[in-house]
């Protein structure tokens, strides 16, 4: 069983059109993340929730949308894709309370946007 | 404002090898130091961390240094071997709080055979 799984893996897309991507963990965290991986490898924090909460919005444009349905569930909506919004998007978990490891995030196997 | 960042962003080692992956951090307040594996189209995987009152941990094959007057922060991988071959990110976190990971510019690790 894969502890944090996204979907899709690959994504194609025009400029201009509206995607998503979803994240869903089966490690019983309390806590989720969407990170942005650059092509030079640069990994960028965008979001985290906790319990379903907004709880760290990163100076991250307005395009982007977060959901959190319920804890174990964390989706991205991307509106009005640029190209600029090519990256990998990586989905993780973490327990923040009670037995969690402070900095140790689970990570999902990413989602690559490619925005022509 | 505020990084973590590494000094070499490829390094190439000998299989059998140590390999020494070194991290300068800027902020202070950080009290969490921790090292991730990213290998290829994967996700990044927690190795080892360190608290800041600690300058040395040591882990299978792998010892993390911290350096606090220096802000510096080292990965010692001993006997290289090629599943080793990856991209090593140093990142920071804080007690306190809800956490915030941030995460340095990567070091890519190529073992040669």
């Amino acid at each position: 069983d894969t502890a944090v799984s996204q979907t899709p893996k690959y994504l194609v897309t025009q400029m201009g059109n509206d995607k998503s991507i979803k994240c869903e963990q089966n490690l019983g965290h309390d806590t989720m993340y969407w990170y942005k991986q650059d092509s030079k490898k640069f990994l960028k924090i965008m979001f985290s929730y906790n319990n379903k909460e907004l709880i760290i919005n990163e100076t991250v444009p307005n395009r982007f949308s977060p959901k959190s349905p319920d804890k174990a569930h964390l989706n991205l909506h991307i509106n009005s894709l640029e190209l600029g919004d090519s990256a990998v998007y990586f989905c993780a978990s973490s327990q923040e309370r009670a037995g969690g490891r402070i900095g140790e995030l689970f990570f999902g196997e990413g989602s690559r946007l490619t925005v022509l | 404002g505020e990084s973590v960042g590494l000094h070499l962003p490829t390094l190439s080692v000998q299989e059998g090898d140590n390999s020494i992956i070194n991290c300068a951090y800027s902020n202070s307040a950080s009290d969490y130091f921790i090292w991730y594996k990213q290998e290829s189209g994967k996700g990044p995987q927690f190795i080892i961390d360190i608290r800041s009152n600690m300058d040395k941990r040591q882990g299978q094959r792998v010892t993390v240094l911290l350096n606090k007057t220096v802000k510096h922060l080292s990965l010692q991988i001993a006997a290289t071997q090629p599943g080793d071959s990856a991209v090593y990110f140093c990142a920071e976190s804080r007690s306190g709080g809800y956490q915030k990971v941030t995460f340095g510019i990567g070091t890519k690790l190529q073992v040669i055979p």
